[in-house]
């Protein structure tokens, strides 16, 4: 079968930066997508990641390894707007989107 | 660029009423439309899938008879929740791509209560 492994949460403090892991198991690989969900609202496109290494994005950075089948969101700088889910996606071989369940982001002061 | 609208943004009805809720791409040309729905504290469930010009494909467990859904152009697509019911009130949120290895953009999404 096909899935995503997230956190179902993590907490870290203003101004810190935090790590958020994705683990995947696919049928075939086209992309790693990270997407912002803030409570109510739909998600919003953050990254996209179908190469290894490492994309900056002002204080958003997405890294993929495709032969670990992982990535990772680093977010630095965090400001408490940044509470939201994050929500890892694969598109497998028949280019469809296999969400994970998200991880929800708690700031604190 | 990359814009979803989905409309109406709130849509409060009487059980047994159909409601249809449209999304729109507004400046790129959406080969594919996906149509998810989200209870609260749930994660994101795709209902289904539609190509411009194609009839939908739905998702296990989704009743095609309950929600119709029409790509009619490379703009447009809709969602028409038949003969609505209590347990149909939730968050419907369209997303977007123009080419198959494209990235999804969202809608604003759609909240339906149902009464």
């Amino acid at each position: 079968g096909q899935n995503i492994d997230q956190p179902t949460e993590m907490t870290a403090t203003e101004g810190a930066i935090v790590q958020i892991n994705c683990t995947y198991q696919t049928s075939g690989f086209n992309g790693l997508f990270w997407y912002q969900q803030h409570a109510g609202e739909a998600p919003t496109f953050l990254s996209y990641n179908v190469l290894d290494g490492l994309e900056e994005k002002g204080r958003f950075s997405s890294f993929l390894s495709r032969s670990k089948g992982y990535s990772y969101l680093l977010l630095k700088e965090l400001q408490m707007k940044d509470s939201a889910s994050y929500l890892c996606a694969v598109m497998d071989s028949n280019y469809q989107l296999i969400w994970g369940a998200g991880t929800k982001l708690i700031i604190k002061p | 660029g990359a814009v979803v609208s989905q409309h109406p943004s709130w849509v409060i009805c009487k059980s047994g009423t159909s409601v249809k809720i449209e999304c729109r791409s507004l400046d790129f040309q959406a080969t594919t439309m996906f149509w998810y729905r989200q209870f609260p504290k749930q994660s994101l469930m795709l209902m289904a899938t539609s190509n411009e010009g194609s009839k939908a494909t739905y998702e296990q467990g989704v009743e095609k008879d309950k929600f119709l859904i029409n790509h009619a152009s490379l703009t447009l697509s809709t969602l028409t929740v038949t003969s609505a019911h209590p347990e149909d009130s939730s968050f419907y949120i369209c997303s977007a791509r123009f080419g198959r290895a494209e990235t999804q953009y969202f809608g604003p999404g759609t909240r339906l209560l149902v009464l």
